[in-house]
């Protein structure tokens, strides 16, 4: 089966500008999730979707971080404006259901902000 | 909330070395455990999971780990390891009686096998 698909592979943007990451998740797993992963630390979850409604957001920045997936499949999260902080790899992952069970990974978005 | 700890942050070893990385965790309930990997340039695996039943849990490529319920531990174990083990691993949990069901990843610890 395809694996999670993320676009760009790497970005690379000054602070205060603006930036998007596209997630194109396994056909048929209506769970999606985005963590960020700033470099010598773990994944933390930014925001879970169950299909196209929110589960979880609590640790998402909601005034510079914004996600969206229509429909129920492709997601997009975007920062805006981007500070040097944000600088990580952002993650997708999607997964049948909810829970730990059959997570699978894309290969990350590294945002650089300069 | 749960939270996840990791305290060896970076691990050199020998080939055919032993290994064991700690993972605790905090959290009051009843939790699922995973060990991920990642190795360079690749995105994060499952090397193994645990959910219920045999506190010991074999994963792929030889790795195990023991869930020890009165310690909150659940660490990762191999007897020999090879250089293709270079990688980052990180240990993750989930609540189970929760409805908030994604995972939570500890720091993460880097493994350095040298040939």
């Amino acid at each position: 089966e395809a694996g999670v698909a993320q676009s760009p592979r790497y970005k690379i943007i000054e602070k205060r500008q603006s930036v998007a990451f596209w997630c194109n998740p396994i056909s048929g797993h209506a769970t999606l999730y985005w963590y960020q992963q700033i470099l010598g630390q773990g994944p933390k979850l930014l925001i879970q979707f169950q299909n196209n409604g929110v589960v979880d957001d609590s640790q998402l920045p909601k005034d510079r971080f914004s996600a969206e997936r229509l429909k129920g499949v492709d997601s997009t999260l975007k920062i805006q404006p981007a500070k040097l902080e944000d600088s990580a790899v952002y993650l997708c992952a999607s997964s049948l259901e909810p829970g730990g069970y059959g997570y699978t990974f894309g290969s990350g978005t590294r945002l650089t902000v300069v | 909330a749960q939270s996840v700890s990791q305290h060896n942050h970076h691990v050199i070893l020998s080939e055919a070395a032993s290994l064991e990385l700690g993972c605790n965790y905090s959290y009051g309930g009843t939790v699922n455990l995973f060990w991920y990997v990642q190795y360079p340039g690749q995105h994060l695996q499952l090397l193994l999971k645990y959910f219920s039943g045999d506190p010991l849990v074999k994963g792929i490529k030889g790795f195990e780990a023991e869930f020890i319920k009165s310690k909150f531990s659940f660490n990762l174990r191999k007897p020999s390891v090879q250089w293709s083990d270079t990688a980052e691993y990180f240990c993750a949990v989930n609540a189970r009686d929760t409805g908030r069901r994604a995972l939570t990843f500890g720091s993460g610890t880097r493994l350095q096998v040298q040939p």
